[in-house]
């Protein structure tokens, strides 16, 4: 099984709204990802965490928020998002860090 | 930062044939991956690749490790209409600390039934 499950799957929010998105994973896998993607490009690194500590932080605005509770559990907070940050959020994960990664269905999110 | 390319930006063919896509690099690899993404839906892996040489299957999927460990590619054989997508390479440089996916700009197929 190499599920990594989102949710949720669409999310519409104001710019002085904090919402979170969820990631989930039960391949006992030790790495997670945040990643950001925008329409017909390849997708950005924003996070990595490894045996749930931050180890990557890809110069990412403060209104972005990680959280890793366990090792199957990933979040991204967010909060006073611009119209901009509007794409498709990606969480990914792989046995260690340099493992070959799995990616999520993802959450498309709106930012009006 | 940098990019692996990969060229066309879009391929059109007709259901049935067969169809190739590179991916290449200036510098060397470890590991090649392909991923295949479906709009709105998050990209799902077709095949890895560990070691320079190595020559892998997925059904009609085919994709190489190159010898100089540079460069990538993908066959995808009798092609039918589900195929349609972008197809993205990504490559890694090392195992452990600082090893993060280097993509490609993707190429987007589509196929004429």
């Amino acid at each position: 099984d190499t599920e990594v499950t989102q949710t949720p799957k669409h999310l519409v929010m104001g710019m002085t709204n904090k919402k979170s998105l969820k990631c989930e994973q039960h391949m006992g896998h030790r790495a997670m990802y945040w990643y950001k993607q925008k329409a017909k490009k390849p997708p950005e690194l924003m996070f990595v965490y490894s045996y749930e500590k931050l180890s990557i932080n890809e110069s990412v605005p403060s209104r972005f928020s990680p959280e890793c509770p366990n090792s199957s559990l990933l979040n991204l907070h967010l909060h006073a998002l611009q119209p901009e940050d509007s794409a498709l959020y990606l969480c990914a994960s792989s046995q260690w860090r340099g493992e070959t990664q799995y990616f999520g269905p993802g959450t498309r999110l709106l930012v009006l | 930062g940098q990019q692996l390319n990969q060229s066309p930006q879009s391929m059109f063919i007709q259901e049935g044939e067969d169809v190739s896509m590179n991916c290449t690099s200036s510098s060397i690899f470890n590991t090649w991956l392909w991923y295949k993404q479906d709009p709105g839906e998050g990209p799902v892996l077709l095949i890895a690749l560990y070691k320079a040489g190595e020559l892998t299957s997925n059904g009609r999927l085919t994709a190489q490790f190159g010898i100089t460990r540079k460069d990538s590619f993908l066959n995808i054989s009798a092609s039918i209409p589900s195929d349609v997508g972008i197809y993205f390479c990504a490559g890694q440089k090392a195992f452990g600390a600082n090893s993060k996916l280097t993509f490609g700009k993707g190429i987007t197929l589509s196929v004429r039934p």
